[in-house]
């Protein structure tokens, strides 16, 4: 059963800063991994789609990158922002050379402090 | 497009009574499923489905009925509503194929008592 592991479960820092979320999972066999962002009640907004064949995909100050090999991706967020406070979620895709099913990490409570 | 659509976005229910959460997208996708969250045990999947007429269990699909006779729709029933599905509920929807990652809908906050 693939399991998905975030670290940190939260994080504060000051503006500007950059930093680093991590996500490990014990199954290498996934069809991609995707990071998202949940802000406070709301919905998840789909950040970075990274397929199993990609080391890294970017996305304006953000940079996701795959390590299948070792089981883990890392998130990337530069010059981090008081509007970048949000829970990052990892999810990995897998099953059967397809993507129906996502499992997720618990998530990183990121605050970025003014 | 709308993507996925997630109705009613709130619901209080008493023990023992049924429910349905609707959920619809229009981007002609294959896959949808339905996930719940919950405090300290981030998202599970309940149901997923990968085409019309074909769906199947998830991690946590007890109390829980679904079905899929369109592509647009796929809701998810509760036949006898318990404290334990007190819950954030999403639907989320995604195609087939390298290069397609999921489109999650707003979700809906369900409380029952």
């Amino acid at each position: 059963k693939q399991e998905v592991t975030q670290i940190p479960a939260a994080l504060s820092v000051p503006e500007g800063e950059n930093l680093v979320l991590n996500c490990s999972f014990t199954d290498s066999a996934i069809y991609n991994l995707q990071w998202f962002r949940q802000d406070p009640g709301k919905g998840l907004t789909s950040l970075l789609l990274i397929q199993s064949s990609q080391r890294e995909q970017t996305s304006g100050r953000l940079n996701a990158s795959l390590d299948k090999s070792s089981g883990r991706s890392t998130l990337y967020i530069a010059a981090s922002q008081p509007g970048d406070s949000a829970t990052y979620l990892c999810a990995v895709g897998n099953s059967g050379g397809s993507n129906y099913k996502l499992t997720f990490g618990k998530g990183t409570l990121l605050t970025v402090n003014p | 497009n709308a993507g996925v659509t997630q109705t009613p976005k709130f619901q209080v229910l008493k023990t023992g009574q049924s429910m349905t959460l609707q959920c619809a997208q229009d981007m002609n996708h294959e896959y949808m499923s339905w996930y719940r969250q919950d405090p300290g045990m981030g998202l599970r999947l309940i149901h997923y489905s990968v085409g019309a007429g074909i769906t199947d269990q998830g991690e946590v699909p007890n109390g829980y009925n679904v079905s899929r006779s369109t592509t647009e729709d796929f809701p998810l029933r509760l036949l006898s509503a318990a404290p334990s599905q007190t819950s954030v509920y999403f639907c989320a929807s995604n195609k087939w194929g390298v290069g397609y990652g999921y489109t999650f809908g707003s979700g809906t906050r369900l409380t029952v008592v």
